[in-house]
C-alpha cells in the first residue's frame, strides 16, 4: 500500500517563505502532486514532480527526491490568500488502489 | 470553459435511505474519479473510470457503494442503505487522460456534494 506524511499545521507571516514537507511510502511510484484547498472549496492542482529536482511555478515550487521518498512544496512571498490546506498526493504505478493517494494535509495559516 | 460540476451540493438523508450523487466532468476528459473527504482529512480514493469502464473500484468501502458512467461522461455514485458513517463530502474529479499517461497527472475537482446521514 501507500502512505504519506505531512506536518498537520504550519504558521508563517505575510511575505515570508514556508516549506511543507511530504514523505511517502509506496509500492510503486509515478510522481508526486500538490493540491491546495481553501475551507469549503475544492482541491486545486498546484504542481507535479515525476523526476528528481525542483519545479517552479510562479511563487510556488515543488521538489522531489525519489531516492529519499521525499518532496516539499515551497511557497514564497506569502500572501493572506495562501492560507489553506495543502495536500501531497502520490500517483502509483499499480492499477489497483494505487492511482492517487492523498496525504492528510497541512493547514497553512498566514498571519499579517 | 465549464469546470466539473456536482449535484446536489448538499444532501441530507435518513439512515437506511438510498442516495445518488451526480458528477458532470469537463468535456473531453476521459478519466473520472470519485473521492470522499471527511473534515480535516485528505481526499480518500473511491473509484476511477477510464471512459465508460471502472478501471479501479478498489476504494469503494463495501457493496453498498456503486458508481456508473454509462456514456463515458456523466457519472453517478449510488449509495444504498446509507449509514451515519457515510456522512462526508463526496468529491468528483476528472483529467484529460489516464493516470498512467502524460495528460493524467492533473485532476480537476468539482465543488463536492456534502452528504449528511441523520
Amino acid at each position: 500500500g501507500q502512505s504519506l506524511e505531512q506536518p498537520s499545521e504550519v504558521t508563517a507571516v505575510e511575505g515570508a517563505i514556508v516549506q511543507i514537507n511530504c514523505t511517502y511510502q509506496t509500492s510503486g511510484f509515478y510522481g508526486l502532486s500538490w493540491y491546495q484547498q481553501h475551507d469549503g472549496g475544492a482541491p486545486t492542482f498546484l504542481s507535479y514532480n515525476a523526476l528528481d529536482g525542483l519545479e517552479e511555478t510562479g511563487r510556488f515550487s515543488s521538489f522531489l527526491s525519489r531516492s529519499d521518498s521525499y518532496g516539499y512544496l515551497l511557497l514564497q512571498e506569502l500572501q493572506m490568500k495562501d492560507s489553506a490546506s495543502y495536500f501531497c498526493a502520490v500517483r502509483g504505478t499499480d492499477n489497483y488502489g494505487q492511482n492517487f493517494v492523498f496525504g492528510p494535509g497541512t493547514r497553512l495559516s498566514v498571519l499579517p | 470553459g465549464a469546470g466539473v460540476s456536482q449535484t446536489p451540493s448538499n444532501k441530507v438523508t435518513e439512515k437506511g435511505k438510498y442516495v445518488e450523487l451526480r458528477c458532470d466532468p469537463i468535456s473531453g476528459h476521459t478519466a473520472l474519479y470519485w473521492y470522499r473527504q471527511s473534515l480535516g482529512q485528505g481526499p480518500e480514493f473511491l473509484i476511477y473510470f477510464q471512459g465508460t469502464g471502472a478501471a479501479d473500484d478498489s476504494g469503494l468501502p463495501n457493496d453498498r457503494f456503486f458508481a456508473v458512467r454509462p456514456e463515458g461522461s456523466v457519472s453517478t455514485l449510488k449509495i444504498q442503505r446509507t449509514e451515519r458513517g457515510d456522512s462526508a463530502v463526496y468529491l468528483c474529479a476528472s483529467s484529460l487522460g489516464a493516470p498512467g499517461g502524460p495528460l493524467g497527472y492533473e485532476q480537476f475537482f468539482g465543488p463536492g456534494t456534502r452528504l449528511t446521514v441523520l
